[in-house]
């Protein structure tokens, strides 16, 4: 069972902090991995993407993975109350010579002004 | 959501009764997906299709068939509807397989 683990929160961090998601996955053979953001009652939207070891900073998003681990994480800086929505993070895994994308369940952050 | 609609937005329907969702795409992106969302399930993968005429199952394929005849259009038909079958239903499309899915709005279908 390939899986992507998720605290499902939720996350409260002030406005103006940094807020820390995580996300875990079972599969080493994993190569792309995702965060998207959903907004209640909305579609999910991509913001982040990350293929190598390391850190890959958009903006005020760092992503963060860690093959090894098989950990990924997202950091958002100068949280803003706009940031409060579900986290959605995503992985591609192997099976039967295919791959497919799996989601975790998601984190709800939410940012308190 | 620019570039890609699902239809309808909602529907309320009966057991036993056949469904047909579609997506339409502007893009002419050759892959196209269907997931469901459930709370305590999140996004789970229905089908995909990587081109017209082709198409694969993901996790939850039971009950659900596909049909892609153009590469605007991605149907998604349940044959006769079930209760488990409530959720709210996303397209998606990509230009690379798995890369960087865009969803559209979504469909939240009742099956009472």
């Amino acid at each position: 069972q390939k899986e992507v683990e998720q605290n499902s929160g939720p996350l409260s961090v002030p406005e103006g902090a940094i807020a820390s998601l995580n996300c875990t996955y079972s599969d080493r053979g994993s190569q792309s991995f995702f965060w998207y953001r959903q907004y209640s009652g909305k579609s999910p939207e991509l913001i982040m993407s990350i293929y190598s070891n390391g850190d890959k900073e958009d903006g005020r998003f760092t992503a963060q993975l860690n093959k090894a681990s098989q950990y990924v994480s997202l950091l958002i800086r100068d949280s803003q109350p706009s940031d409060s929505a579900t986290y959605l993070c995503a992985a591609t895994y192997s099976g039967a010579g295919s791959y497919q994308l799996t989601f975790g369940k998601g984190t709800k952050l939410s940012v308190i002004p | 959501d620019a570039g890609i609609t699902q239809s309808p937005r909602h529907k309320v329907t009966e057991t036993g009764t056949p469904v047909t969702l579609r997506c339409h795409q502007t893009e002419n992106h050759r892959y196209m997906y269907w997931y469901r969302q459930d709370p305590g399930h999140g996004l789970r993968l229905i089908h995909y299709s990587y081109g017209v005429k082709d198409t694969d199952k993901g996790e939850v394929s039971d009950g659900y068939s596909v049909s892609r005849s153009k590469t605007e259009d991605f149907l998604l038909t349940l044959e006769s509807a079930t209760s488990s079958q409530t959720s709210v239903y996303f397209c998606a499309i990509s230009e690379l397989i798995w890369e960087k899915l865009f969803f559209g709005s979504g469909t939240q279908l009742s099956v009472l």
